[in-house]
């Protein structure tokens, strides 16, 4: 149980396109999920928080003009890279809480590898 | 904000022995996550542990949390243990503050 999927997996893009990462719980239902951003051999870094239904929670230095994210139902999550540089090139991550249980365990997505050339 | 440290920042294991990895927290924590990170980048849960101890298979975790740290115990390491371990601590807010990682190679 409690499997998050990412898709795509990877994705190469061209500088000033843009780019969407949809985040999916498969088999659980999810109000909060996470966005997450990770460097070459460093940990995760919070990108924002999205609520089904609401509004997401950006961190402190996250352009959300630049990150879009909705999160539509409780089982989908999209982050939007809008007119991406070489610089966004990354490794983007997402994470949901179950619903049901009541904990506050997060449980994360393969990952999606941008590249922008 | 929460401090998170975990150490050793390396190790090196033959096939079969047990490890030991600690993590640090400044302050008091709702919770804590221990996770392993694959070479594909995928993220694997592996404890939520907020006091006591946990075991599953080869690993166990404890967490004494009046002390602020967790241990994280892997025996008999086999070369698909290889990976990052990284420890998580939810702070006030219940997000996820991380420490830098444990990098584990296991050699056969």
């Amino acid at each position: 149980g409690a499997v998050v999927s990412q898709h795509p997996s990877r994705v190469i893009c061209k500088s000033g396109t843009s780019v969407k990462i949809e985040c999916r719980s498969l088999d659980f239902q999810a109000t909060t999920m996470f966005w997450y951003r990770q460097f070459p051999k460093q940990s995760l870094m919070l990108m924002a928080t999205s609520n089904e239904g609401s509004k997401a929670t950006y961190e402190q230095g996250v352009e959300k003009d630049k990150f879009l994210i909705n999160h539509a139902s409780l089982t989908l999550s999209t982050l939007t890279v809008t007119s991406a540089h070489p610089e966004d090139s990354s490794f983007y991550i997402c994470s949901a809480r179950d619903r049901g249980t009541g904990s506050y365990e997060q449980y994360f997505g393969p990952g999606t590898r941008l590249t922008v050339t | 904000g929460i401090q998170v440290e975990q150490s050793p920042p390396d190790l090196i294991l033959q096939e079969g022995a047990n490890s030991t990895l600690r993590c640090n927290f400044s302050d008091s924590v709702n919770n804590l996550q221990w996770f392993h990170q694959n070479p594909w980048g995928q993220l694997i849960n592996l404890f939520y542990i907020p006091s006591g101890t946990k075991q599953n298979g080869r690993l166990s975790a404890t967490t004494v949390a009046t002390e602020r740290y967790s241990l994280l115990y892997i025996s008999s390491s086999q070369t698909t243990d290889s990976g990052v371990y990284f420890c998580a601590v939810q702070d006030s807010n219940y997000q996820l503050i991380w420490g830098a990682g444990t990098k584990l190679i296991i050699k056969p």
